[in-house]
């Protein structure tokens, strides 16, 4: 089956500094993926799309120049909390579209998620 | 009027009843529906897609209706590991994905 991975799965840092995020899919090449943030016993907030070589498209309200999304390659796309403050601690999670003509295009594959403690 | 509406429970249960689960959407053109299950503090993982003419898979029965524009979940016999978070997805013609904002099952002895 489709595999993602995400690394790390747990960060604590110092406000103010900055946290790098990797979501790669491992067997598949996914052009599509998405950006998560869940607050304890809250639901997924999708917080942007990432597609393969173009800008990530943001959803309302999350700021692009503090979460800096990078999708380089059609297997990783990286997220960085840049100056992070305590208020950003939560858990991020990533996932992957499966590729076009494949028979699980229009399903989502999910990261294990990041942990983000900012002290 | 959100996207997808789901009721987020809590659902209490005795083990071995039948719990069913109902998700709204707004958008009638929406293409693909799916029911994940989360674990605390675990990622999503698909449950099942829901096909047009309903899916079953153990105990498990999902089902479509586009006239109302929803979906539906159906556990049999409940299990103690059926305690988790479950949510409906649906994907927009748009290629957006919307999460309902999850149901919380709790399976009691």
């Amino acid at each position: 089956g489709a595999v993602v991975s995400q690394h790390p799965s747990r960060v604590i840092c110092k406000s103010g500094t900055s946290v790098k995020i990797e979501c790669r899919s491992l067997d598949f090449q996914a052009t599509t993926m998405f950006w998560y943030r869940q607050f304890p016993k809250k639901s997924l907030m999708l917080m942007a799309t990432s597609n393969e070589g173009s800008k990530a498209t943001y959803e309302q309200g999350v700021e692009k120049d503090k979460f800096l999304i990078n999708h380089a390659s059609l297997t990783l796309s990286t997220l960085t909390v840049t100056s992070a403050h305590p208020e950003d601690s939560s858990f991020y999670i990533c996932s992957a579209r499966g590729p076009r003509l494949a028979d699980f295009y229009n399903e989502q594959f999910f990261g294990p998620g990041t942990r983000l403690t900012v002290l | 009027r959100k996207e997808v509406e789901q009721d987020p429970g809590p659902f209490n249960v005795p083990e071995g009843a039948t719990v069913a689960f109902n998700c709204t959407y707004s958008n009638s053109a929406s293409q693909s529906f799916f029911w994940y299950r989360q674990d605390c503090r675990k990622e999503p993982k698909l449950l099942m897609s829901v096909y047009s003419s309903g899916n079953e898979d153990g105990r498990f029965t999902a089902q479509l209706n586009r006239a109302s524009q929803y979906i539906s979940l159906l556990i049999r016999d409940s299990k103690l590991s059926d305690s988790a978070t479950y949510l409906c997805v649906v994907n927009s013609p748009g290629n957006q994905f919307y999460f309902g904002t999850g149901t919380s099952l709790t399976v009691i002895p």
